[in-house]
């Protein structure tokens, strides 16, 4: 069954540096999704992208969320400079057309 | 505001029936989608409900009440790896519109 992948399936990194997730969606999928869940929280929406360029964003997509989709397979999340509360594990996400949303491995952020 | 709202916790005992129920206000409604999280994993994909009714898919089945925002996912001849989150989810519109997630009921299937 086709799958999204995510590296690196955990981070650690220093407040104040500057992290780069990456995503490889299911290839024929039109739809991508970056998502957030702190420990012990619900699922957070972050940010959808379409057609190369970004669909709708959250209020906690502030300035320092950046994402790309440099190559037409990857799609990254970028975060310009890190905070403790940036820890979460984040998800991304892809579908086409009407069907479920499906979810990548994650990869758990922690920001030190 | 979105509001989904959802038990936060329940209990079952192997082999028993389950029902998880999610209420909803929303702004719109372009179908609702029921989630498995087991801990530290990616949410899996359950069920879609766009229209009124029971949707049954092996021991899993979903029920949707757009007119009550009322949802409820079944669960039968519950096993120990039933054990997780289940996440209730709305689209709210059509077309490229991410999936605004409920808390999740943490189920905990027991001998």
């Amino acid at each position: 069954e086709p799958e999204v992948t995510q590296t690196p399936s955990h981070q650690v990194t220093q407040m104040g540096q500057e992290v780069i997730l990456r995503c490889v969606p299911i290839s024929n999928h039109l739809y991508f999704y970056w998502y957030r869940q702190i420990l012990g929280q619900k699922v957070e929406f972050l940010v959808s992208f379409y057609n190369n360029e970004i669909s709708e964003k959250s209020e906690i997509f502030d300035d320092q969320f950046s994402v790309e989709r440099p190559d037409g397979s990857n799609f990254t999340l970028k975060i310009r400079s890190t905070k403790l509360e940036d820890s979460a594990m984040y998800f991304c996400a892809s579908r086409l057309l009407n069907y479920g949303y499906t979810f990548g491995s994650g990869t758990r952020l922690t920001v030190v | 505001g979105q509001n989904i709202d959802q038990p936060t916790e329940m209990t079952a005992t192997e082999g028993a029936i389950v029902q998880i129920n999610c209420t909803y206000q929303t702004s719109g409604f372009n179908g609702l989608f029921w989630y498995q999280q087991h801990a530290g994993e990616a949410p899996t994909f359950l069920s879609y409900n766009v229209l009124d009714g029971l949707e049954e898919k092996g021991r899993f089945s979903s029920f949707l009440s757009r007119s009550k925002g009322y949802s409820y996912l079944l669960l039968k001849e519950l096993q120990m790896k039933d054990s997780a989150s289940y996440l209730c989810a709305v689209r709210i519109h059509s077309g490229n519109t991410p999936l605004v997630f409920g808390k999740g009921t943490r189920l905990s299937v027991i001998a």
